[in-house]
């Protein structure tokens, strides 16, 4: 158990659905964190949000919509998604910013046919 | 801007070689540098970090990393690879401050060859 907790594990998803994937960290952080990792290609870090609030938004399309509730949770709504976002999406943690490490979840495993 | 190179995609070493992971950095303040590993479907586990104490640094399952300012690198290295080595390791770099973020190098497999 890392204490940053990703449901679901997989998805498939068609490209006219919607679904949202759940992060939930146990570990007092005040910091999340959304990251797509797709084959042969950096992670891409998606959006950040500090105390509930969304501080970063890496030019990610309005397709993706992220929502934090509570320092807690954090959700990614997809809707109309293409199958090239087919990836593995990593949701992170932390203190105060990076210096500590981050904490990673399992990931969800997004298949768009 | 921050930036981190990791060289190569993949590295094959015996059981019981030594593991070298290069890991090269860009960084217009001094950094924080990570090395983290990834197992087959799961998520990315934090190896170690430095952050301006000690230049070398000990992490978990035997690895330690090297700052070298004047190279700007941040080499991963273990003396005796274990089957259990397997995996993707990252090399990541932040700046400091309260709003700084990581950024990922593309990542590199280890393979451990019997």
């Amino acid at each position: 158990e890392t204490g940053v907790t990703q449901t679901p594990r997989h998805l498939v998803m068609g490209m006219t659905n919607k679904k949202s994937l759940k992060c939930e960290q146990h570990l007092g952080h005040n910091a999340m964190y959304w990251y797509k990792q797709s084959a042969k290609k950096p992670l891409e870090l998606m959006f950040v949000y500090n105390f509930k609030e969304q501080t970063e938004n890496n030019s990610v399309p309005s397709r993706f919509s992220p929502e934090c509730p509570n320092s807690s949770h954090l959700f990614l709504h997809l809707h109309t998604l293409q199958p090239e976002d087919s990836a593995l999406y990593l949701c992170a943690s932390s203190q105060g910013g990076p210096n500590y490490g981050y904490t990673f979840g399992s990931g969800t495993r997004l298949t768009v046919v | 801007a921050q930036s981190v190179t990791q060289l190569g995609s993949h590295v094959s070493v015996s059981e019981g070689a030594l593991v070298l992971l290069r890991c090269n950095y860009s960084s217009s303040v001094p950094p924080y540098l990570f090395w983290y590993v990834q197992y087959p479907n799961q998520g990315l586990q934090l190896l170690l970090k430095y952050t301006s104490a000690a230049t070398l640094v000990k992490g978990i399952n035997g690895f330690e990393a090297e700052f070298k300012k004047s190279e700007t690198s941040f080499h991963l290295t273990k003396p005796s690879a274990h089957m259990s080595d397997a995996a993707e390791y990252f090399c990541a770099v932040s700046e400091r401050g309260a709003n700084s973020k990581l950024t990922f190098g593309k990542g590199i497999t280890l393979s451990v060859r019997p």
